[in-house]
């Protein structure tokens, strides 16, 4: 079975600087996919990024990047430049492909990321 | 504008008793999804349909039930023989694809439900 391991209950960060979130995957498949979700207080789930196991560089979207390092299975999430709305839950979440063909996400336990001014 | 509805955001229910909670979308996707969030922990997959009429248990089947009569709307219903019922519901919906395409899902805002 495929496992999301995020080790870090809680960040703290000022604005404007950088934090890196962390995330360890375990697999046996060598096709899968590595996403990133944002959860503010309001309970819906944002998606912020993607990453394909064969994807040649490191995804990025805007603030967000991904440190993707497949020989340690790890995709940690880089946010540059926080901002105040950037406070929220952030998971990591693996793309498994069950027994019937369909995909399925298995999340980690989530980072409480905290920004403050 | 295109979207996944759950209503209501807030619900309380009596021991012994079953609810429905409600998830509507209108992004044409064949595949919805139910999720539980508790305090601490990820998602947790309840069950899944992959097209109208497809039900699928996820990793935490029991004591719920779904229904797919139609494309656009997926409700599940949390029976009394949930034991601990008491937690956050995300509905979710994507497009099929093929096993190892990339399918994001989309969410919903959720249903907090509390069992009094």
């Amino acid at each position: 079975a495929q496992k999301i391991t995020q080790t870090q209950p809680g960040m703290f960060v000022q604005e404007k600087e950088a934090v890196t979130l962390d995330c360890t995957y375990d697999t046996s498949d060598p096709s899968y996919g590595l996403f990133w979700y944002k959860q503010p207080s309001s309970g819906e789930m944002i998606f912020l990024i993607y990453q394909g196991s064969y994807d040649q560089q490191n995804a990025t979207e805007g603030r967000y990047s991904l440190n993707f390092q497949k020989a340690r299975k790890s995709a940690n999430l880089v946010i540059s430049a926080s901002q105040l709305g950037d406070s929220a839950m952030y998971f990591c979440a693996m793309r498994e492909v069950m027994n019937t063909g369909f995909q399925k996400l298995v999340f980690g336990t989530g980072t409480r990321l905290l920004v403050s001014p | 504008d295109g979207g996944i509805t759950q209503s209501p955001k807030y619900l309380f229910r009596k021991e012994g008793q079953n609810v429905t909670l409600s998830c509507e979308q209108n992004l044409n996707h064949d595949a919805m999804y139910w999720y539980r969030q508790d305090p601490g922990q990820g998602l947790r997959l309840i069950y899944y349909s992959q097209i109208v009429n497809d039900l699928q248990k996820g990793d935490i089947a029991e004591g719920y039930s779904v229904s797919r009569e139609k494309k656009e709307s997926f409700p599940l219903t949390v029976t009394s023989a949930q034991k601990n019922p008491t937690a956050f519901y995300l509905c979710a919906s994507s497009i099929v694809g093929t096993s190892y395409s990339y399918n994001e899902q989309f969410f919903g805002p959720g249903t907090r439900l509390t069992v009094l």
